[in-house]
């Protein structure tokens, strides 16, 4: 079963509009984290914000904040004012397992389009 | 601040050559995890390491090998290489996680784009 979900394969926003980036999750394990990376057409991988199970406010990073609603397994992503840097694949991933398990595992990604 | 240096950052093999692909973690990271993104797919988990002992192998092909030295750098060996091998491999660290998943981030290097003609 598909543990990390990814429903929108692109998504359109308008420059300084904001946007939600939707991602749900799969785990029985009572603690894991949840992350969000921005992946430009260059290739690198950039981490963008984390949230962990039992963190208790949904967390933020300047124009990034994660809507973290635990009971329905959903940890969208949101971009406030955005930019056309913005512009790229967004995976959502969860970590889970300890110690010789740990690994994160990636959802198939949001093309993100950002236009003037 | 030192980001994880993955080298080199293009390579051209032919098929059935050998490859390998270095990477260097974050200062005090102890922890290395290597992904494969092929064109248009999400990474897949290849393997990972801690403190030097491979912990944890996820969809890596028996022809592929890692290790990770004792000053943490950790290398990708591909062997028989084959023009499905072609992808950007990753590496990331991160510190091992001593209190469950929750806690530290894992940070990646900007990847190695292996192509195999």
């Amino acid at each position: 079963a598909q543990k990390i979900t990814q429903t929108q394969p692109g998504m359109f926003v308008q420059e300084k509009e904001a946007v939600t980036l939707d991602c749900t999750y799969d785990t029985s394990d009572p603690s894991y984290g949840l992350f969000w990376y921005k992946q430009p057409s260059s290739g690198e991988m950039i981490f963008l914000i984390y949230q962990g199970s039992y963190d208790q406010q949904n967390a933020t990073e300047g124009r990034y904040s994660l809507n973290f609603q635990k009971a329905r397994k959903s940890a969208n992503l949101v971009i406030s004012a955005s930019q056309l840097g913005d512009s790229a694949m967004y995976f959502c991933a969860m970590r889970e397992g300890t110690g010789n398990t740990d690994k994160l595992i990636f959802g198939t990604g949001t093309r993100l389009q950002v236009f003037p | 601040a030192a980001g994880v240096i993955q080298s080199p950052r293009h390579l051209i093999k032919e098929k059935r050559e050998t490859a390998t692909l270095k990477c260097y973690p974050i200062p005090r990271h102890d922890t290395v995890y290597w992904y494969q993104q092929g064109p248009g797919q999400d990474p897949q988990f290849l393997i990972s390491f801690y403190e030097k002992m491979q912990s944890d192998k996820g969809s890596i092909p028996d022809r592929f090998s890692a290790q990770q030295f004792s000053d943490y750098h950790s290398e990708l060996n591909m062997s028989s290489l084959e023009l499905g091998d072609s992808a950007l491999y990753f590496c990331a660290s991160s510190l091992y996680p001593e209190t469950g998943a929750s806690g530290n981030t894992i940070y990646f290097g900007e990847g190695s784009w292996l192509t195999v003609v």
